[in-house]
């Protein structure tokens, strides 16, 4: 099956630190990988898609400045979450897409929470 | 405004108990259906895709069936281990949009 890694799975840092968080696909190659934040008994809210080679679409109210998505290679993706405060604590969700002329299944990643002291 | 709404929020049944988990969707142009399982503290991990009305899917104790409004997640005779927050999501078109999430059910079942 299709097997997406996050690392790392826990980050614990202080206010104004940056932190970086990758999301790799294992066993197949996605042009395709999202990123979702999701907050106590809250479903998975979309950040922004990103596309290798090419620079990332954010979502409305996604600050691209404090969010940094690189989808530098087909298997992995980055997201760096700059300066970081107390509210951007969070669990950090990666997916990337299996697309055939078929089907078109996103694979999820087991996250990453991220506490900011 | 495409969406998603899933229904009970939360559900608990004895072990053994089967029961349907529903998911009504608004969406411009459905190009799939995706129900997933969540744990806590995990990421959701894949279960079914349903394309088109009256397809249906199954994975020993769980059945998805899709209709044009709406989804359901039945669970046959369920045991403790299907505990979990079960989320379902539509994908409109064209291919490559990104999932549109409901709030999720969260089942528990007690021995």
């Amino acid at each position: 099956g299709a097997v997406v890694s996050q690392h790392p799975s826990r980050v614990i840092c202080k206010s104004g630190t940056s932190v970086k968080i990758e999301c790799r696909s294992l066993d197949f190659q996605a042009t395709t990988m999202f990123w979702y934040r999701q907050f106590p008994k809250q479903s998975l809210m979309l950040m922004a898609t990103s596309n290798e080679g090419s620079k990332a679409t954010y979502e409305q109210g996604v600050e691209k400045d404090k969010f940094l998505i690189n989808h530098a290679s087909l298997t992995l993706s980055t997201l760096t979450v700059t300066s970081a405060h107390p509210e951007d604590s969070s669990f950090y969700i990666c997916s990337a897409r299996v697309s055939t002329t078929s089907t078109d299944t996103q694979y999820f990643g087991p996250g990453t929470r991220l506490t900011v002291l | 405004e495409d969406q998603v709404t899933q229904s009970p929020e939360a559900l608990r049944l004895q072990e053994g108990e089967s029961s349907s988990l529903n998911c009504s969707y608004t969406v411009s142009g459905l190009r799939g259906l995706f129900w997933y399982r969540q744990d806590p503290g995990k990421g959701p991990e894949f279960l079914f895709t349903l394309y088109s009305a009256g397809e249906e899917k199954e994975k020993e104790r769980l059945k998805a069936t899709l209709t044009k409004k709406e989804s359901f997640l039945h669970i046959t005779a369920p045991k403790p281990e299907d505990s979990a927050t079960y989320l379902c999501a539509v994908q409109a078109v064209p291919a490559g949009t990104a999932l549109i999430f409901g709030k999720g059910t969260t089942l528990s079942v007690s021995s």
